[in-house]
């Protein structure tokens, strides 16, 4: 079965400022697909970011952009000039390529907070 | 259309009532999952539908959580029984994936289910 990691429960930045968030992961698939979701207070889970295994280049959104690290099986989301509306849970998940589901495991979560 | 949907947002139960809550996916999305969370924890798997077929519930944590899709659209998750243990929010997603195509789940805002 495969796990997700995130290590880091809370981080803070400071508005316009660079955060990294990590996550690691266990699989021993090849073809497998990986998200980062945002969920503000209002609970609704937003997609931020959405990387395929099969593609060496790092996926990036605007001021969102992963470190795709495929064989350390890591994947860490970094948010550039970060804004207030950044604040929120932040979840890395994992769909398998493979299995005839589409499931997706997620980690325990990073609660971010922007400061002002 | 819009974006999932659910019903209703709140729900406040007595121990031993069953309660019933409904997702509405987005317009066209074949494939349609259902996922428990915890309070400050991530989402956990229950059952995913592909139309109105049911292919994999293991993630349903006892035999009184029943989910149906009778038309291949909108799904209703029952409790029966509700015990306070059951007391979370519940998501539902829904995706363009098949069993061949893995594409992004959207998620509606969620119920907070509450067992007195």
């Amino acid at each position: 079965a495969q796990t997700v990691t995130q290590s880091q429960p809370e981080m803070s930045v400071q508005e316009a400022e660079t955060v990294t968030l990590s996550c690691t992961y266990d699989t021993s698939e090849n073809n497998y697909y990986l998200f980062w979701y945002k969920q503000p207070p209002s609970r609704q889970m937003i997609l931020v970011i959405r990387q395929e295994a099969y593609k060496q280049q790092n996926a990036t959104e605007n001021r969102f952009s992963v470190n795709f690290q495929k064989a350390a099986k890591s994947f860490s989301l970094k948010i550039s000039d970060s804004q207030l509306g950044d604040t929120a849970m932040y979840f890395c998940a994992f769909m398998s390529g493979e299995t005839s589901g589409s499931r997706l495991t997620f980690g325990e979560g990073t609660q971010l907070t922007v400061n002002p | 259309g819009a974006g999932v949907s659910q019903s209703p947002r709140y729900k406040v139960a007595k121990r031993g009532q069953d309660v019933a809550l409904r997702c509405d996916p987005i317009s066209g999305h074949v494939s349609l999952f259902w996922y428990q969370q915890a309070l400050g924890q991530g989402p956990e798997f229950l059952t995913y539908f592909q139309n109105e077929a049911q292919l994999d519930k293991s993630g349903l944590p006892s035999d009184r959580f029943f989910a149906e899709r009778p038309e291949g659209s909108v799904s209703t998750l029952k409790i029966q029984r509700t015990q306070q243990e059951d007391s979370a929010v519940y998501l539902c997603a829904s995706s363009s994936s098949t069993r061949i195509v893995r594409d992004t789940q959207y998620f509606g805002p969620g119920t907070r289910l509450t067992v007195l």
